[in-house]
């Protein structure tokens, strides 16, 4: 199992660009969630899905749009890159079952915006 | 809206000192997540801890739950270089458990 990956690694982009992050995980979980993580701090929540086509503002959903379409993917839009958007952004899924909610990382995603 | 303080921000301990990591928020929740990140790498989850008076342990490190007091603490035993790292607490709220995270604990351990 590859567990949460996400794509790219690593991204730069130009105020104004567009871009979308893929996130993907094998563990048939039904949440999915995207954080950013900006230096010194802790991750903040973005958005999140509860399930295929569901999806739910987090603390900073601004400037930010999502989709699921597909229970294994969860996607993060960017349609107009903004330096503020400069971050390492993660995803998490995490299973219904058992009752922890235990949410499990992907590898992140540097981005800069310039 | 849900506030998680960590503290300390940066702790410097030599290698075999104890030592607890304080982590307390401000609405009621019952579920409560300890993770560990190295520099440029994702979280690591250490700890989940669902109940009141809940205490686990792995290796050096053992993690526990107040709910009454709002409070969870990570401790550290007999420190070894290998434990530095940043170590977070997150509180679950919600039917998604969305996760609202402490700003960190950055800890170095010298040998």
């Amino acid at each position: 199992n590859a567990g949460v990956t996400q794509t790219p690694k690593f991204r730069v982009l130009k105020t104004g660009q567009s871009m979308t992050l893929l996130c993907a995980q094998d563990m048939n979980h039904e949440y999915m969630y995207w954080y950013r993580q900006d230096p010194g701090m802790g991750l903040r929540l973005i958005h999140y899905s509860v399930g295929e086509g569901t999806t739910a503002k987090g603390e900073v959903p601004d400037g930010y749009n999502v989709s699921r379409l597909k229970k294994q993917n969860f996607l993060l839009g960017l349609e107009s890159a903004a330096p503020s958007q400069t971050s390492v952004y993660f995803c998490a899924s995490s299973s219904t079952s058992g009752g922890s909610y235990e949410q499990y990382f992907g590898p992140g995603t540097r981005l800069t915006v310039t | 809206e849900l506030k998680v303080e960590q503290n300390p921000l940066f702790l410097s301990m030599q290698e075999g000192k104890n030592y607890t990591i304080y982590c307390n928020y401000s609405t009621t929740s019952d579920r409560l997540y300890w993770y560990r990140q190295d520099p440029g790498k994702s979280l690591e989850s250490l700890f989940v801890l669902l109940s009141n008076g809940a205490v686990k342990q792995e290796g050096r490190l053992m993690a526990s739950l107040d709910t009454k007091a709002r409070l969870s603490t990570l401790h550290i035993t007999a420190a070894v270089h290998d434990l530095s790292a940043t170590y977070f607490c997150a509180v679950g709220t919600g039917t998604a458990s969305k996760l609202t995270f402490g700003t960190g604990t950055r800890l170095q351990v010298t040998l």
